[in-house]
């Protein structure tokens, strides 16, 4: 049971440069999100979907788009890389319903933009 | 704007102390709220969680006190080892929707021998 796979692991990339970053997940969760992860400013979500074939965005947005390709794969895409795009991005999946549940992450993209 | 404050940034203590974390939310329709343990060059993985109609939950070493009217709830690690050195969040939940997690900003924990 592989959880939440994300790939690449690293990558560097010139600005203006465009890279999609892959999510797969293989508990037959209903909700994934993208978060991005800088120094001191904690865990902030970038997109989420609830269910396949919706996305919305969260808390920055701003220069990404993503993907939910069906119920397994959630893809973050990146059409013009910025500096400020340097971070560290994570994707999550999540049963939804009632109950709250436990969130899984993968194990993280860093990505640096030079 | 945050939507859940956490503090301290940093904490150091020694082998056997009890680092206590707290966070501080706004929104009183959250009713979800799990503490985050990540390793360096790891994701983040659930460590403990807390409804809000608890006042305090323990697993093992790890305690959340749950502080409903104050709107706080922090995290103590009893007999802390080395081991326990990694980087805390809190977080907050609604019931409904997508179930989106607000992660505090992190506590980077150090435990001495």
């Amino acid at each position: 049971n592989a959880g939440v796979t994300q790939t690449p692991k690293f990558q560097v990339l010139k600005t203006g440069q465009s890279m999609t970053l892959q999510c797969a997940q293989d508990m037959n969760h209903n909700s994934m999100y993208w978060y991005r992860q800088d120094p001191g400013m904690g865990l902030r979500l970038i997109y989420y979907s609830a269910s396949e074939g919706t996305t919305d965005k969260g808390e920055v947005p701003n220069g990404y788009n993503v993907s939910r390709l069906n119920k397994r794969e959630f893809s973050l895409r990146l059409e013009s890389a910025a500096p400020s795009q340097t971070s560290v991005y994570f994707c999550a999946s999540r049963a939804q319903g009632i109950m709250n549940t436990e969130a899984f992450f993968g194990q993280g993209t860093r990505l640096t933009v030079v | 704007q945050q939507q859940v404050k956490q503090s301290p940034q940093s904490l150091i203590v020694q082998k056997g102390g009890i680092p206590i974390i707290n966070c501080a939310y706004e929104n009183t329709a959250f009713d979800y709220f799990p503490w985050y343990q990540q390793f360096p060059g790891k994701g983040p993985a659930l460590l403990i969680a807390i409804r809000p109609d608890v006042s305090e939950k323990k697993e093992g070493r790890f305690t959340i006190s749950f502080n409903k009217s104050a709107k706080q709830f922090s995290l103590h690690i009893m007999d802390s080892q080395p081991g326990d050195s990694a980087t805390y969040f809190c977080a907050a939940s609604f019931q409904t929707g997508a179930n989106n997690l607000f992660f505090g900003t992190g506590t980077r924990l150090t435990v001495i021998p």
